[in-house]
């Protein structure tokens, strides 16, 4: 059954601390993406990798890493320079950048 | 500066009726649109799509116009189901979809039965 899998569903860490969101797909899709979304918002990229070993920035990478070392993972690490972490993560997957990208189930993040 | 733009955050319409959602755009670079449909705390799923080569798409009870001249375009929904209440975003890239992609703010339609 093909999909993508985020975990955990939510998310408590304090302050401080960094946390990572994980993201796994076996769609055997080559992009992935993380996007974040707020009350009122609509979704923000963070970061994206078009193929293995490589990502690029989003619009809101500050306080933000991640990584891209197998086709199917792509984790999302809330470092503490991450000024408001509190929100919605949504992980995504295409098979190639220029086609739809379909959505995991989402990390609500509470940062206390 | 906001990119794609959907003007009204809600919607509320009667079970059977027409439900239409707007969406506007500025950067006149983009080229392929796309809507999603998001209940709360899941992940937003791929609802259809439209090239700007194409002025209408249609799938099942959803269709999708496109008006390039007014960089406009806009969701129908017929009929409406009670099923059909969530956030509806609007997104857009450009350069045939490998760009990133842009979304707007989303709206709430709510179906009443």
């Amino acid at each position: 059954d093909g999909g993508i899998t985020q975990s955990p569903k939510y998310l408590f860490r304090k302050e401080g601390q960094n946390v990572t969101l994980s993201c796994e797909q076996n769609l055997n899709h080559d992009a992935m993406y993380w996007y974040r979304q707020d009350p009122g918002q609509g979704l923000r990229l963070i970061y994206y990798s078009q193929i293995v070993n490589d990502f690029q920035k989003g619009d809101i990478a500050e306080g933000y890493s991640v990584s891209r070392e197998k086709k199917e993972s792509f984790p999302l690490t809330v470092t503490s320079a991450q000024k408001n972490p509190t929100a919605f993560y949504l992980c995504a997957s295409s098979i190639g950048d220029r086609d739809t990208q379909y959505f995991g189930p989402g990390t609500r993040l509470t940062v206390l | 500066d906001q990119q794609v733009k959907q003007n009204s955050p809600s919607l509320s319409v009667q079970e059977g009726r027409i439900s239409i959602l707007n969406c506007d755009y500025t950067n006149s670079m983009f080229d392929y649109f796309l809507w999603y449909k998001k209940y709360p705390a899941e992940g937003p799923t791929f609802l259809i799509s439209i090239s700007s080569i194409k002025d209408k798409n249609e799938d099942g009870r959803f269709t999708v116009f496109l008006n390039k001249s007014a960089k406009h375009l806009s969701l129908h929904i017929v009929p409406s189901q009670p099923g059909d209440s969530a956030v509806y975003f609007c997104a857009a890239s450009g350069k045939g979809g490998s760009e990133k992609l842009v979304f707007g703010k989303g709206m709430k339609l709510t179906v009443n039965p």
